[in-house]
């Protein structure tokens, strides 16, 4: 059964502790990317990756870091540097050839910091 | 990412009315993408449009995109409250794997 997991599906953290979240697909996509969703906000790029062992900056990396040494995973973790860490984190995958980039999001992880 | 408007951020509706959600950009778009969210879930995707004045259908969906690659429309026609939810547009830049630059989406409210 293909998809993309994410784990755990509600996290709760103190303030100035690091978290990071699980993101596996079995899809065989080779780009993958994390998204944070605010409260009736659209979503907002933090990180992104073509390849393994390569990643780019999204429009809020700040206070985030990501590695990717395999295909099927792309843990992403939110550091003490974050501000405002309180969200809902989406995880997506798509191949990259091609014209179009269908993304496939997994179920999301909602992240609050107390 | 350059920004996407999207308009309105609610529409109430009564169950089989029409219901219409709009994209705009203050520059071209590269190709424009429509995500459904349903209610504590997460986006689905459900078209990509390319072309300059290109129409899709999905059965009781219709989408659009602008002569000018400026804006798009996703149409429903007749309601269910299989409809309720969040949708979004969002553009895909092309050329590799750039994430989505996402609009803030129209919720949809069905009263029965």
């Amino acid at each position: 059964d293909g998809g993309i997991t994410q784990s755990p599906k509600y996290l709760f953290r103190k303030e100035g502790q690091n978290v990071t979240l699980s993101c596996e697909q079995n899809l065989n996509h080779d780009a993958m990317y994390w998204y944070r969703q605010d409260p009736g906000q659209g979503l907002r790029l933090i990180y992104y990756s073509q390849i393994v062992n390569d990643f780019q900056k999204g429009d809020i990396a700040e206070g985030y870091s990501v590695s990717r040494e395999k295909k099927e995973s792309f843990p992403l973790t939110v550091t003490s540097a974050q501000k405002n860490p309180t969200a809902f984190y989406l995880c997506a995958s798509s191949i990259t050839s091609g014209e179009y980039n269908e993304q496939f999001f997994g179920p999301g992880t909602r992240l609050t910091v107390l | 990412g350059q920004q996407v408007m999207q308009i309105p951020q609610y529409q109430h509706v009564q169950e089989g009315e029409d219901f219409t959600t709009y994209c705009n950009s203050s520059t071209t778009l590269s190709n424009i993408q429509w995500y459904k969210q349903r209610p504590g879930g997460h986006p689905v995707f459900l078209i990509q449009l390319v072309k300059s004045g290109e129409v899709k259908k999905q059965k009781r969906l219709t989408f659009q995109f602008g002569e000018a690659k400026k804006n798009s429309s996703l149409h429903i026609t007749a309601t269910q409250t299989t409809d309720v939810g969040t949708y979004f547009c969002a553009e895909y830049s092309g050329g590799g794997a750039d994430g989505l630059t996402f609009g803030k989406g129209t919720h949809l409210i069905i009263q029965p």
